[in-house]
Protein backbone atom coordinates (compact mmCIF):
# COMPACT_ATOMS: atom_id res chain seq x y z
CA UNK A 1 0.00 0.00 0.00
CA UNK A 2 1.11 3.08 -1.09
CA UNK A 3 2.25 5.81 2.02
CA UNK A 4 5.00 6.48 4.25
CA UNK A 5 7.12 4.33 6.55
CA UNK A 6 9.29 4.80 9.01
CA UNK A 7 12.05 1.84 10.22
CA UNK A 8 12.52 1.27 13.13
CA UNK A 9 9.94 2.04 15.19
CA UNK A 10 11.62 1.05 18.49
CA UNK A 11 14.93 1.43 19.43
CA UNK A 12 17.01 1.61 22.21
CA UNK A 13 20.95 2.73 21.89
CA UNK A 14 23.43 4.05 24.44
CA UNK A 15 25.72 7.21 24.74
CA UNK A 16 28.12 8.12 21.56
CA UNK A 17 26.67 5.10 19.24
CA UNK A 18 25.76 6.14 15.67
CA UNK A 19 21.92 5.60 15.43
CA UNK A 20 19.98 5.76 11.86
CA UNK A 21 16.22 6.59 11.00
CA UNK A 22 14.90 5.62 7.68
CA UNK A 23 12.12 7.12 5.77
CA UNK A 24 10.75 5.64 3.01
CA UNK A 25 7.67 7.33 0.69
CA UNK A 26 5.57 5.84 -1.88
CA UNK A 27 4.21 9.03 -3.56
CA UNK A 28 7.08 10.66 -4.98
CA UNK A 29 6.69 13.83 -3.25
CA UNK A 30 9.31 16.10 -3.72
CA UNK A 31 9.15 17.47 0.00
CA UNK A 32 10.28 15.44 3.19
CA UNK A 33 10.64 16.57 6.56
CA UNK A 34 12.34 14.87 10.07
CA UNK A 35 10.49 16.24 13.03
CA UNK A 36 11.12 15.25 16.66
CA UNK A 37 8.08 15.53 19.30
CA UNK A 38 8.79 16.10 22.71
CA UNK A 39 6.53 16.97 25.53
CA UNK A 40 5.56 20.76 25.78
CA UNK A 41 7.05 21.41 22.60
CA UNK A 42 5.48 19.71 19.92
CA UNK A 43 6.92 19.36 16.68
CA UNK A 44 10.14 20.67 16.07
CA UNK A 45 11.82 20.63 12.47
CA UNK A 46 15.20 19.48 12.24
CA UNK A 47 15.74 18.85 8.44
CA UNK A 48 13.88 18.73 5.23
CA UNK A 49 14.85 18.22 1.44
CA UNK A 50 13.23 19.96 -1.18
CA UNK A 51 14.37 17.44 -3.38
CA UNK A 52 17.24 14.52 -4.15
CA UNK A 53 20.34 15.82 -3.16
CA UNK A 54 18.70 19.19 -2.09
CA UNK A 55 18.08 19.27 1.99
CA UNK A 56 18.08 21.97 4.58
CA UNK A 57 17.97 23.20 8.60
CA UNK A 58 14.95 22.98 10.38
CA UNK A 59 14.74 24.64 14.01
CA UNK A 60 16.95 21.94 16.03
CA UNK A 61 19.30 20.68 13.36
CA UNK A 62 22.32 19.87 15.68
CA UNK A 63 23.72 16.54 16.33
CA UNK A 64 21.85 15.47 13.61
CA UNK A 65 23.17 14.91 9.73
CA UNK A 66 20.62 13.71 6.71
CA UNK A 67 20.79 12.94 3.04
CA UNK A 68 18.67 12.65 0.08
CA UNK A 69 20.39 10.78 -2.64
CA UNK A 70 16.83 9.12 -4.07
CA UNK A 71 13.81 10.62 -4.08
CA UNK A 72 12.02 8.26 -2.16
CA UNK A 73 14.51 7.64 0.91
CA UNK A 74 15.08 10.31 3.47
CA UNK A 75 17.37 8.93 6.38
CA UNK A 76 17.81 11.09 9.80
CA UNK A 77 21.76 10.15 11.32
CA UNK A 78 22.39 10.98 14.31
CA UNK A 79 26.10 10.43 14.53
CA UNK A 80 26.90 10.21 18.20
CA UNK A 81 23.66 10.00 19.89
CA UNK A 82 22.85 11.99 23.43
CA UNK A 83 20.18 11.45 25.99
CA UNK A 84 18.56 14.64 24.95
CA UNK A 85 18.40 12.84 21.52
CA UNK A 86 15.68 10.60 23.33
CA UNK A 87 12.23 11.79 21.53
CA UNK A 88 10.14 10.53 19.24
CA UNK A 89 10.53 11.04 15.52
CA UNK A 90 8.26 11.59 12.80
CA UNK A 91 9.18 11.98 9.25
CA UNK A 92 6.70 13.42 7.00
CA UNK A 93 6.25 14.55 2.80
CA UNK A 94 4.47 16.28 0.73
CA UNK A 95 4.18 17.23 -3.19
CA UNK A 96 5.87 19.70 -5.41
CA UNK A 97 3.71 22.89 -6.32
CA UNK A 98 2.62 25.68 -3.82
CA UNK A 99 3.68 25.13 -0.26
CA UNK A 100 -0.40 25.09 0.42
CA UNK A 101 -0.10 21.82 0.67
CA UNK A 102 -0.54 19.49 4.13
CA UNK A 103 1.81 16.78 5.50
CA UNK A 104 1.49 13.36 5.60
CA UNK A 105 3.36 11.67 8.18
CA UNK A 106 4.62 8.16 8.99
CA UNK A 107 3.93 6.47 12.32
CA UNK A 108 7.04 7.53 14.13
CA UNK A 109 10.23 6.14 15.65
CA UNK A 110 10.72 6.04 19.21
CA UNK A 111 14.33 6.37 20.29
CA UNK A 112 15.60 6.01 23.66
CA UNK A 113 19.16 7.03 24.53
CA UNK A 114 20.41 5.52 27.45
CA UNK B 1 9.44 35.18 12.39
CA UNK B 2 6.21 32.70 12.75
CA UNK B 3 4.79 31.44 16.05
CA UNK B 4 1.39 29.50 17.27
CA UNK B 5 0.03 29.14 20.54
CA UNK B 6 -1.84 26.58 22.18
CA UNK B 7 -2.69 27.70 25.42
CA UNK B 8 -4.66 24.78 27.09
CA UNK B 9 -2.62 21.57 27.46
CA UNK B 10 -6.16 19.60 28.34
CA UNK B 11 -9.16 20.35 27.36
CA UNK B 12 -12.19 17.88 28.85
CA UNK B 13 -15.63 17.91 27.06
CA UNK B 14 -19.22 15.49 27.68
CA UNK B 15 -19.57 13.45 24.89
CA UNK B 16 -22.54 14.96 23.18
CA UNK B 17 -21.38 18.98 23.74
CA UNK B 18 -19.33 21.16 21.95
CA UNK B 19 -15.57 21.68 21.70
CA UNK B 20 -13.40 24.10 21.11
CA UNK B 21 -9.92 23.76 20.82
CA UNK B 22 -7.85 27.53 20.94
CA UNK B 23 -5.28 28.40 18.88
CA UNK B 24 -2.94 31.93 17.86
CA UNK B 25 -0.40 32.87 15.75
CA UNK B 26 1.69 35.17 14.96
CA UNK B 27 3.31 35.94 11.15
CA UNK B 28 4.18 39.12 9.51
CA UNK B 29 2.01 38.52 6.46
CA UNK B 30 -1.29 36.33 5.41
CA UNK B 31 -1.11 33.27 7.40
CA UNK B 32 -1.44 29.07 6.06
CA UNK B 33 -2.72 27.82 8.99
CA UNK B 34 -3.62 23.73 9.41
CA UNK B 35 -4.93 21.97 12.12
CA UNK B 36 -4.06 18.08 12.51
CA UNK B 37 -5.04 15.14 14.72
CA UNK B 38 -2.60 12.16 16.79
CA UNK B 39 -4.16 9.33 17.80
CA UNK B 40 -2.38 7.03 20.59
CA UNK B 41 1.08 5.85 18.86
CA UNK B 42 0.14 7.22 15.44
CA UNK B 43 1.74 9.99 13.08
CA UNK B 44 0.09 13.12 12.78
CA UNK B 45 -3.33 13.46 10.47
CA UNK B 46 -4.58 16.16 8.71
CA UNK B 47 -7.91 17.45 9.66
CA UNK B 48 -8.28 21.26 7.93
CA UNK B 49 -6.36 24.11 6.37
CA UNK B 50 -7.59 27.81 6.12
CA UNK B 51 -4.97 29.04 2.82
CA UNK B 52 -7.72 31.98 1.71
CA UNK B 53 -11.33 32.80 1.15
CA UNK B 54 -14.17 32.03 3.61
CA UNK B 55 -13.40 32.42 7.48
CA UNK B 56 -15.13 29.27 8.35
CA UNK B 57 -12.86 25.88 7.26
CA UNK B 58 -14.33 22.58 7.08
CA UNK B 59 -12.43 19.18 7.66
CA UNK B 60 -12.13 15.88 8.63
CA UNK B 61 -14.48 13.78 10.93
CA UNK B 62 -16.95 16.92 11.22
CA UNK B 63 -14.49 19.46 12.49
CA UNK B 64 -14.29 23.12 11.65
CA UNK B 65 -12.32 26.12 12.53
CA UNK B 66 -12.68 29.44 11.85
CA UNK B 67 -10.11 32.35 10.73
CA UNK B 68 -10.16 35.59 12.80
CA UNK B 69 -7.72 37.65 11.46
CA UNK B 70 -7.81 40.19 13.84
CA UNK B 71 -7.88 38.09 16.97
CA UNK B 72 -5.23 36.16 15.25
CA UNK B 73 -7.29 32.86 15.85
CA UNK B 74 -7.94 29.60 14.51
CA UNK B 75 -10.22 27.49 16.69
CA UNK B 76 -10.95 23.54 16.46
CA UNK B 77 -14.57 23.28 16.76
CA UNK B 78 -16.95 20.54 16.62
CA UNK B 79 -20.69 20.44 17.51
CA UNK B 80 -20.87 17.31 18.88
CA UNK B 81 -17.95 15.93 20.65
CA UNK B 82 -17.86 12.17 20.74
CA UNK B 83 -15.61 9.65 22.57
CA UNK B 84 -13.43 8.73 19.76
CA UNK B 85 -12.79 12.20 19.36
CA UNK B 86 -10.14 12.02 22.17
CA UNK B 87 -6.74 12.89 20.56
CA UNK B 88 -3.71 14.81 20.31
CA UNK B 89 -4.72 17.94 18.42
CA UNK B 90 -1.88 20.21 16.83
CA UNK B 91 -2.46 23.60 15.48
CA UNK B 92 0.37 24.79 12.52
CA UNK B 93 1.34 27.62 11.05
CA UNK B 94 3.30 29.03 7.66
CA UNK B 95 3.71 32.34 6.51
CA UNK B 96 4.15 31.82 2.66
CA UNK B 97 6.40 35.36 2.88
CA UNK B 98 9.29 33.53 3.91
CA UNK B 99 11.54 30.46 3.70
CA UNK B 100 10.47 28.86 6.40
CA UNK B 101 8.13 25.74 6.72
CA UNK B 102 5.44 24.41 8.93
CA UNK B 103 5.79 25.55 12.48
CA UNK B 104 3.94 23.81 14.98
CA UNK B 105 2.32 24.16 18.37
CA UNK B 106 2.66 22.31 21.12
CA UNK B 107 -0.84 20.80 21.14
CA UNK B 108 -4.17 20.42 23.08
CA UNK B 109 -4.72 17.04 24.28
CA UNK B 110 -8.62 16.42 23.99
CA UNK B 111 -10.38 14.36 26.03
CA UNK B 112 -14.38 13.54 25.94
CA UNK B 113 -15.52 11.86 28.49
CA UNK B 114 -18.72 9.59 28.33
Amino acid sequence: DAGITQSPRYKITETGRQVTLMCHQTWSHSYMFWYRQDLGHGLRLIYYSAAADITDKGEVPDGYVVSRSKTENFPLTLESATRSQTSVYFCASRGQGPNTGELFFGEGSRLTVL
Amino acid sequence: AQSVAQPEDQVNVAEGNPLTVKCTYSVSGNPYLFWYVQYPNRGLQFLLKYITGDNLVKGSYGFEAEFNKSQTSFHLKKPSALVSDSALYFCAVRDPGSARQLTFGSGTQLTVLP
